[in-house]
């Protein structure tokens, strides 16, 4: 059974900075694309960031880049996204997300998402 | 603003069909990037429905079904179920973003 958990959200000061991790399980990790989705309260779905499977090929959406990065450990099984210089904009809660790995990457979808983890930015 | 766009809530009564909107433009579903539609139950994670623009994963039942059209997308429901009452979320590639992109979600409410 594919399983992702998130964990690391929390509450952060404004311009403070936070470490999410998403442990993968069920499915061999590193022959799979993975993302970060966010959705602040109330709100729609945010894709945020994309890593490849040999983490060579990244990509952010512009609200959060030159700030989020995104990693993987294939050793570990996990997928990180660290976050500096957090706003208020940046509370939502934060999942992992598995994308599949056939086709054109502009082409696919998420197959499998985490549970998330809530991060509030507040003073 | 969502790039896609979704009516923001839709209702029907229970066994009725109902439909919900995904209306894009030139740079992602006009593009003839693929549509791909999420159900959210309160306080869950989002399950992918409907990939590919008409294909269902295993275990989604028949009453769902996607399609697509020129800048426009649509997911059907019919025989509509209490338990079917939740977001739905259609997402796409935009290439002038350079990313993936989601609808703004609609509500779906079973009278």
């Amino acid at each position: 059974e594919v399983q992702l958990v998130e964990s690391g959200g929390g509450l952060v000061q404004p311009g403070g900075s936070l470490r999410l991790s998403c442990v993968a399980s069920g499915f061999p990790f590193s022959t799979y694309v993975m993302n970060w989705v966010r959705q602040a309260p109330g709100k729609g779905l945010e894709w945020v960031s994309y890593i490849s499977t040999s983490g060579d090929t990244i990509y952010y959406a512009d609200s959060v880049k030159g700030r989020f990065t995104i990693s993987r450990d294939s050793a570990k099984n996990s997928l990180i996204l660290q976050m500096n210089s957090l706003t208020d904009e940046d509370t939502a809660v934060y999942y992992c997300a598995r994308m599949v790995s056939v086709g054109p990457i502009s082409k696919r979808q998420f197959d499998y998402w985490g549970q998330g983890t809530l991060v509030t930015v507040s003073p | 603003q969502s790039v896609l766009t979704q009516p923001p809530s839709v209702s029907g009564a229970p066994g009725q069909r109902v439909t919900i909107s995904c209306t894009g433009s030139s740079s992602n579903i006009g593009a003839g990037y693929d549509i791909h539609w999420y159900r959210q139950l309160p306080g869950t994670a989002p399950k992918l429905l409907i990939y590919g623009n008409t294909n269902r994963p295993s275990g989604v039942a028949d009453r769902f079904s996607g399609s697509k059209s020129g800048t426009s997308a649509s997911l059907a429901i019919t025989g509509l179920q209490a338990e079917d009452e939740a977001d739905y979320y259609c997402q796409s590639y935009d290439t002038s973003l350079g990313g993936w992109v989601f609808g703004g979600g609609t509500k779906l409410t079973v009278l």
